[in-house]
């Protein structure tokens, strides 16, 4: 059975400060997505990760991810007010034909003035 | 409009009534997702259908059903519904042409009294 651990759950940072949420899945898997969902939202596509070493960058975010490792990152960039939301990682069972994604617990990011 | 919409947003209902959610998507997605997010569980699979009259269980089936006669439509129906029932219901499509990632209709907030 697949497991997607995220760390850490909650997260408190000051507008300015740099930060990492980590992803750690426990089998071999090509495919990593990022979400985002504000409070009381639908979940929104950030990134998806479809190879060993990819890296993708929006704006103050930027996604990476290591499949020897099982490991996706998450790194923030001088936080801004504006990026406080929950943070999910899902991960999508290699060699499965049917495309089901096994969610992380999710990050509460609050970005603080 | 195009997406994925779903219906009603809010439901409020009584144990044991049968209630039915839908969830409509415009872009043909082959591959449509019922999900339910609860505090301290994150996103759970409920079922999931691969294409029109094929559907599977996913992580949390009990005490619903599914059908997909039409490749835009998913609905998903609580049979009698129950208190443990009350929960945020995401629906998802995904396709080929986006690598699979899945996209995510509003929600229905669901209480069951």
């Amino acid at each position: 059975e697949l497991k997607v651990e995220q760390n850490p759950l909650f997260l408190s940072m000051q507008e300015g400060k740099n930060y990492t949420i980590y992803c750690n899945y426990s089998t071999t898997s090509d495919r990593l997505y990022w979400y985002r969902q504000d409070p009381g939202k639908s979940l929104e596509s950030l990134f998806v990760l479809l190879s060993n070493g990819a890296v993708k960058q929006e704006g103050r975010l930027m996604a990476s991810l290591d499949t020897k490792a099982r490991l996706s990152t998450l790194h923030i960039t001088a936080a801004v007010h504006d990026l406080s939301a929950t943070y999910f990682c899902a991960v999508d069972v290699r060699g499965g034909s049917n495309y089901k994604l096994t969610f992380g617990k999710g990050t509460l990011l609050t970005v603080n003035p | 409009d195009a997406g994925i919409t779903q219906s009603p947003r809010y439901k409020i209902t009584e144990t044991g009534r049968q209630v039915t959610l839908m969830c409509h998507q415009t872009w043909s997605h082959s591959y449509m997702f019922w999900y339910r997010q609860d505090l301290g569980h994150g996103l759970r699979l409920i079922y999931y259908s691969a294409a029109a009259d094929i559907t599977d269980k996913g992580e949390v089936p009990d005490g619903y059903v599914v059908s997909r006669s039409k490749t835009e439509n998913f609905p998903l129906t609580l049979e009698s519904a129950t208190r443990s029932q009350t929960s945020v219901y995401f629906c998802a499509s995904s396709g080929f042409g986006h690598h699979y990632e899945q996209y995510f209709g509003p929600g229905t907030r669901l209480t069951v009294t």
